[in-house]
């Protein structure tokens, strides 16, 4: 079955430590994309990504850092210079925007980040 | 300030009956579209309506919109206990914006058997 799929789903860590989430798609998607989601709120716009080896920062990029080496995989590190990490973090992926892109996105089941 | 806003931000129904939830933005779009997220779990999308549409369904749903409010609606007929989740509508702007759809706060839907 095509999707995309999230790991770890749980993560701690402790101040002062990069971690790295991942993120691995088999919908043959272009673009894909990390939101963070805090409780009671809606999803921000961390990093996206419309191609293979590039990628650009969102509303709240600072603090993180991603890669696209592979069309299939959007990792995503959260660095310790992000201030207040713990979130649910949610990847997502959708087809490469064209006139009439619809924005439809497909999410993985996300990863909670606790920081100790 | 947040676009697409949600209201009610709670909502708690019985089984059988209808729940409505609405979505208003400040800026134009190209398309509104609606999702639904199970607690502890990754989102998943029901229904788009895109500028030029007025209503939409796709069975027990069914979605408004008025550009000229700038308001949409999400109407679940004849809830059921498994529609209890958030619903969130999230704004594309089109045009240069790509990457940056606008997600709402979310309706917390619960629906008691």
């Amino acid at each position: 079955d095509g999707g995309i799929t999230q790991s770890p789903k749980y993560l701690f860590r402790k101040e002062g430590q990069n971690v790295t989430l991942s993120c691995e798609q088999n919908l043959n998607h272009d673009a894909m994309y990390w939101y963070r989601q805090d409780p009671g709120q809606g999803l921000r716009l961390i990093y996206y990504s419309q191609i293979v080896n590039d990628f650009q920062k969102g509303d709240i990029a600072e603090g993180y850092s991603v890669s696209r080496e592979k069309k299939e995989s959007f990792p995503l590190t959260v660095t310790s210079a992000q201030k207040n990490p713990t979130a649910f973090y949610l990847c997502a992926s959708s087809i490469w925007w064209l006139e009439g892109w619809t924005g439809e996105l497909f999410f993985g089941e996300g990863s909670r980040l606790t920081v100790l | 300030s947040q676009q697409g806003e949600e209201d009610p931000q709670a909502l708690s129904i019985q089984e059988g009956e209808n729940a409505t939830m609405n979505c208003s933005y400040k800026t134009s779009i190209n398309n509104l579209q609606w999702y639904r997220q199970n607690s502890g779990r990754g989102l998943v999308h029901l229904i788009l309506i895109r500028s030029n549409e007025r209503e939409k369904h796709s069975g027990r749903l069914r979605v408004t919109l008025d550009t000229s409010k700038k308001s949409s609606s999400l109407l679940i007929t004849a809830s059921r206990a498994a529609d209890t989740a958030s619903y969130f509508c999230v704004r594309n702007a089109g045009g240069t914006s790509y990457g940056k759809l606008t997600f709402g706060q979310g309706t917390i839907l619960t629906v008691h058997p």
